[in-house]
């Protein structure tokens, strides 16, 4: 079964700082992978997705993340942190070979201290 | 902001009373889904529509049921509502084509007495 997973309940870091949002995946066949953002009271927002080809994916907002295939994850990344970028970060999966459905991670939420 | 528009923006009712949710998906898409997201929690995928039929279903009784028309516009109806039914529903347009993006709607919220 397609499953993803999120260590991590909230994520601290400071303004200018980078900042990293982890997820790993489990997948059978290849994996399509998405980082979407959920701003309070707000519906979700997509940021990137992977479905093939470079590694590094680049999304909006400054956001990226490093597909890898050895580890198993997604992690997504910026170089420097906003404290606009606070926020709840789900990753997801979309299982395309079944009913299509996008399979959400629990979420992470991202406080950015100025 | 996505062209998927959700209505209404909230909505109270009580336990045993029916709901109907509406969803208008972004040009140019055939295919919505819907997902009720609990809070504090991630989404969960209810069903998918494509081409006015059920294309999916997720872990969700059949008191939930919806409909597509053939402007591709959506309901998610719930009967007998439930207190556990309280949360935000959000329904996602996308092409019908592998690996397009689903770009979601506001949501609606949902809170059931």
């Amino acid at each position: 079964a397609q499953s993803v997973a999120q260590p991590e309940d909230q994520v601290n870091v400071a303004e200018g700082n980078p900042l990293t949002v982890k997820c790993t995946y489990s997948v059978s066949g290849n994996p399509y992978l998405f980082w979407y953002v959920q701003y309070p009271n707000r519906g979700l927002q997509f940021l990137l997705k992977y479905i093939t080809g470079d590694n590094l994916v680049k999304g909006s907002y400054g956001f990226e993340a490093e597909f890898n295939k050895s580890q198993t994850s997604f992690h997504l990344k910026k170089p420097s942190a906003l404290v606009s970028d606070s926020a709840l970060y789900f990753c997801a999966v979309r299982d395309v070979y079944r009913d299509d459905k996008i399979i959400f991670g629990k979420g992470t939420r991202l406080h950015i201290l100025p | 902001e996505t062209g998927v528009t959700q209505s209404p923006t909230h909505l109270i009712k009580t336990r045993g009373q029916q709901v109907t949710l509406r969803c208008s998906s972004q040009s140019g898409h055939n295919t919505v889904s819907w997902y009720q997201q609990a809070l504090g929690q991630g989404p969960q995928f209810i069903f998918q529509y494509y081409r006015e039929e059920e294309n999916g279903r997720g872990n969700f009784p059949p008191r939930f049921s919806g409909l597509q028309f053939p402007n591709y516009s959506s309901e998610l109806n719930v009967n007998a509502l439930e207190l556990d039914d309280s949360a935000l529903y959000l329904c996602a347009s996308s092409p019908k084509d592998l690996g397009e993006t689903q770009y979601f709607g506001p949501g609606t919220r949902l809170l059931v007495l």
